[in-house]
């Protein structure tokens, strides 16, 4: 079966101080992999997704970069955290051009003091 | 950006009664799927719908698709206070490889 790990669970950092969040697949190969930010109370911001190793799609201009070293893995990173980059963050993949549901990690609250 | 807007935005219900949400969308789509998320968790998938489908039924779910109107509903009857949750709705492109596009939420609470 299919799974998806995220992780850490919480991190609180301070300004200014770089960001690396990871998240994996496991039981499937090639996934769509898409990390999205939900403000408190909000819906989701899709940030990045990535259909393949290396291929980087980003939505929005922000202080934030994504990397898929591997075919599972999914990394999201700063270099200097801004206070606005505070939120929930969500790793979640998609059986490729399969149009069918999204798997999602359980999340990583993120705290920037 | 966000296609999919859900109405209502909050929802209090007592136990046993039903609870409707609706979201309407902008473009065209292959697609409309329903999540739910618990405080301070990630989304799980409940329901799909497809384009070309009106209607669908999932335990105590029902979901309708209006293309026409480009809206869709959630129904859950007989809630539960489990049921307190926020409800999303995503929709899907024709192009497989493109992002689903989330909704802000309806946050549902159950009172027992």
């Amino acid at each position: 079966s299919q799974t998806i790990h995220q992780w850490p669970a919480t991190l609180v950092q301070p300004v200014g101080s770089p960001l690396s969040l990871e998240c994996t697949v496991e039981g499937t190969s090639n996934p769509n992999l898409y990390w999205y930010r939900q403000a408190a109370g909000r819906g989701l911001q899709l940030l990045f997704y990535s259909v393949g190793i290396g291929q980087i799609s980003s939505e929005v201009p922000q202080n934030l970069s994504a990397s898929r070293p591997q075919d599972r893995q999914f990394i999201l990173s700063s270099k200097k955290l801004l206070l606005s980059d505070s939120g929930f963050y969500l790793c979640a993949w998609i059986r490729q051009a399969g149009n069918t549901e999204a798997f999602f990690g359980q999340g990583t609250r993120l705290t920037v003091v | 950006s966000q296609q999919g807007e859900e109405d209502p935005q909050a929802l209090s219900i007592q136990e046993g009664e039903n609870a409707t949400m609706n979201c309407s969308y902008k473009t065209s789509i292959n697609n409309l799927q329903w999540y739910r998320q618990n405080s301070g968790r990630g989304l799980v998938h409940l329901i799909l719908i497809r384009s070309n489908e009106r209607e669908k039924h999932s335990g105590r779910l029902r979901v309708t698709l209006d293309t026409s109107k480009k809206s869709s509903s959630l129904l859950i009857t007989a809630s539960r206070a489990a049921d307190t949750a926020s409800y999303f709705c995503a929709t899907a492109s024709y192009s497989g490889n493109t992002p689903l596009v989330f909704g802000k939420g309806t946050r549902l609470s159950v009172i027992a």
